[in-house]
């Protein structure tokens, strides 16, 4: 069964990077069958899609994040990441990882997602 | 890209069947076959129910269905029940190579 996990700092200062990482357990990052997203979600309010990353360094935005977005992937461990830079309190949310279902590169829907982890913007 | 248009409720009452709609456009939900379902009680990560428009992931109970017409897509939930009270979010994939989450619904069971 696969599992995720989202980790990093849960309280992130005005104008500075946002850094989260997800660990994957249960299956391997290194296959290269899957696109890897974040996606997040304010208090009280919807989803939204952040971005996606593959093992080949591959990588698709959300255009209204994508000048501030970094992703990257670490096979040896498991694990991508996001950073976020610039950050204001509109980035606050619940910052969750999942796993993309994908069919010919297009992700078709998020099969595992992690718990989630709250991020405030404050100072 | 905006946000796929969802009723901010729907209410029924345990036994009844109820549909949420997910409006997008010709290139998003309209477009492609990609069209997601996830639910998500409150604290806790959203689940899949469907994918593809109409699949359902192993273990997800046949009370769910999803279909689509030109840029609209349903989730039906049949013999609604309590523990089926939760937010539904429909997600899309887009021409732009992104995906597109709806603004959610939130099922209350009467």
């Amino acid at each position: 069964q696969v599992q995720l996990q989202e980790s990093g700092p849960g309280l992130v200062k005005p104008s500075q990077t946002l850094s989260l990482t997800c660990t994957v357990s249960g299956g391997s990052i290194s296959s290269g069958s899957y696109y890897w997203s974040w996606i997040r979600q304010p208090a009280g309010k919807g989803l939204e899609w952040i971005g996606r990353i593959h093992i080949s360094g591959s990588t698709n935005y959300n255009p209204s994040l994508k000048s501030r977005v970094t992703m990257s992937v670490d096979t040896s461990k498991n694990q991508f990441s996001l950073k976020l830079s610039s950050v204001t309190a509109a980035d606050t949310a619940v910052y969750y990882c999942a796993r993309d279902n994908t069919s010919g590169g297009v992700t078709t829907s998020f099969d595992y997602w992690g718990q989630g982890t709250l991020v405030t913007v404050s100072s | 890209q905006s946000a796929l248009t969802q009723p901010a409720s729907v209410s029924g009452s345990p036994g009844q069947s109820i549909t949420i709609s997910c409006t997008g456009t010709s290139s998003d939900v309209g477009g492609y076959n990609y069209v997601s379902w996830y639910q998500q009680h409150p604290g806790k990560a959203p689940k899949l129910l469907i994918f593809d428009v109409s699949k359902r992931p192993s273990g997800v109970s046949n009370r769910f269905s999803g279909s689509k017409s030109g840029n609209t897509a349903s989730l039906t939930i049949s013999g609604l029940q309590a523990e089926d009270e939760a937010d539904y979010y429909c997600s899309s994939y887009t021409s732009s190579n992104t995906r597109v989450f709806g603004g959610g619904t939130k099922v209350t069971v009467l």
